[in-house]
């Protein structure tokens, strides 16, 4: 298997625009988690799903964030409109049924900056 | 609240020293504890786990970790640092069955 897929690794835009994050978990994995990595605020649970269902957004930080899983390989985190303070590195994670209790499989993340 | 802390926020070591990485945790139950590694432009790996049971655990790449529920700590060492150690080191906690806190990080400078 490939691993965690994400795309794009690195995204420039500038504020006020949509962003697309995009991510393809480990066949067969039935948890998918997106954190954000921020030098201030470390990582941070956003969101995750269990069976392509949302169980948690809590973490999500405001109503720009929006996160979707339309069937087992593909989900996206959504900003719009984005704003600087956005600007992070974005991981998406996968792992097996017992979820938080199992290893974590991490993508390689996507770097965005917001201008 | 729930939290987790790792005190030190850059370690330096040589290589083929002993290493010590620290991660103290506030949770009145035992929480359930893992130590993953995160290398430049990478996602995180899994380093070892712990769950219950004997509070000596291995872990992939020669790394070990000891619970201490006394100290409230979870401390991941090596005997002997590779110059390929050098990354950043997260401590990581459920609580709760569905809520995972991550430390801070601590990141591994090794010198030849």
């Amino acid at each position: 298997d490939a691993g965690v897929i994400q795309s794009p690794r690195h995204e420039v835009t500038e504020m006020g625009q949509e962003v697309t994050l995009r991510c393809k978990p480990i066949s067969g994995h039935d948890y998918l988690f997106w954190y954000r990595q921020t030098m201030m605020r470390g990582l941070e649970l956003l969101i995750y799903f269990n069976n392509n269902v949302p169980i948690d957004d809590s973490g999500m930080p405001e109503d720009r964030f929006s996160a979707k899983m339309p069937n087992a390989s593909f989900s996206t985190l959504k900003i719009q409109p984005s704003e600087p303070r956005d600007s992070a590195v974005y991981f998406c994670a996968s792992s097996l049924v017992t979820g938080f209790y199992n290893e974590q499989f991490f993508g390689p993340g996507t770097r965005l900056t917001v201008l | 609240a729930q939290s987790v802390t790792q005190p030190d926020i850059h370690i330096t070591v040589s290589e083929g020293a002993s290493l010590e990485l620290r991660c103290n945790y506030s949770y009145g139950a035992t929480p359930y504890l893992f130590w993953y590694v995160q290398s430049p432009g990478q996602g995180l790996q899994l380093l070892l786990k712990y769950f219950s049971g004997d509070t000596l655990v291995q872990g992939i790449k020669g790394f070990e970790a000891e619970f201490k529920r006394s100290q409230s700590s979870f401390n991941l060492r090596k005997p002997s640092v590779h110059w390929s150690d050098a990354a950043e080191y997260f401590c990581a906690v459920v609580y709760n069955n569905n809520d995972m806190r991550f430390g801070a990080g601590t990141r591994l400078t090794v010198k030849p």
